[in-house]
């Protein structure tokens, strides 16, 4: 069975200074983590994601992620916090492409993530 | 990345009463998915749907309470059945990129049961 951890349910930063969204991640096989963020009344936009190649993923918006086997953890970074990036972000994970079988992704209970000016 | 769209984009039910929700993708795709997001939470994955063959539900999910079909590769439809209040919720689907498994969302279906 897979499942995520998201270890903070808001986390608030001023504008310019560094973003840091935590996950930790449980799965049976070597798993893909995805990073989504809905914005209000917006559907769900892909971030980025990890599948067993480069352990630091870098994705939209400046945003950036590194998979840690030895943590199971699959925190998501950025040096510098916009206005626009406030919403909410989604840590995932799959056992799909690795022989584990399970169907849909795996959300975690998302993280609010709000700027100050 | 595909192009979702979902039909209705919201509505307003009584309860007792079934919806249908339509989801059209701008390709040919194997897997589809349905999501549920109850208000300020996270989204929970109702079914699988793939073409040609029975739906396959998540736990605490049944058929006949959500009954889908995907006639072919870029159409499937959920039904919300026999509506009460708990399933006030916006409802999603989501398509596989068949080589990256990367999942693609439409906008959301918001449902609300008075």
């Amino acid at each position: 069975a897979q499942s995520v951890t998201q270890l903070d349910s808001h986390v608030s930063v001023s504008e310019g200074t560094p973003v840091l969204l935590r996950c930790n991640y449980s799965s049976s096989y070597s798993p893909s983590l995805f990073w989504y963020v809905q914005h209000p009344n917006k559907g769900l936009q892909l971030l980025l994601k990890y599948t067993s190649a480069a352990t630091l993923v870098k994705g939209i918006n400046g945003f950036e992620a590194e998979f840690k086997k030895s943590e199971t953890s699959f925190h998501l970074t950025k040096p510098s916090a916009h206005m626009s990036d406030a919403a909410e972000y989604f840590c995932v994970v799959s056992d799909r492409g690795s022989g584990g079988g399970a169907d849909g992704l795996t959300f975690g209970k998302g993280t609010h993530l709000i700027i100050q000016p | 990345s595909a192009v979702i769209s979902q039909k209705p984009s919201r509505d307003i039910c009584q309860r007792g009463t079934s919806l249908t929700i339509q989801c059209q993708v701008d390709s040919q795709v194997t897997m589809m998915f349905w999501y549920r997001q109850q208000p300020g939470q996270s989204l929970t994955l109702i079914a699988t749907a793939n073409q040609g063959s029975e739906a396959t539900y998540e736990s605490g999910f049944v058929i006949d309470k959500f009954p889908i079909s995907r006639p072919n590769l870029t159409f499937s439809t959920l039904t919300v059945s026999n509506m009460s209040p708990e399933d006030s919720s916006i409802y999603l689907c989501s398509v596989e990129d068949d080589s990256s498994y990367e999942q693609y969302f439409g906008p959301g279906t918001r449902l609300t049961v008075t």
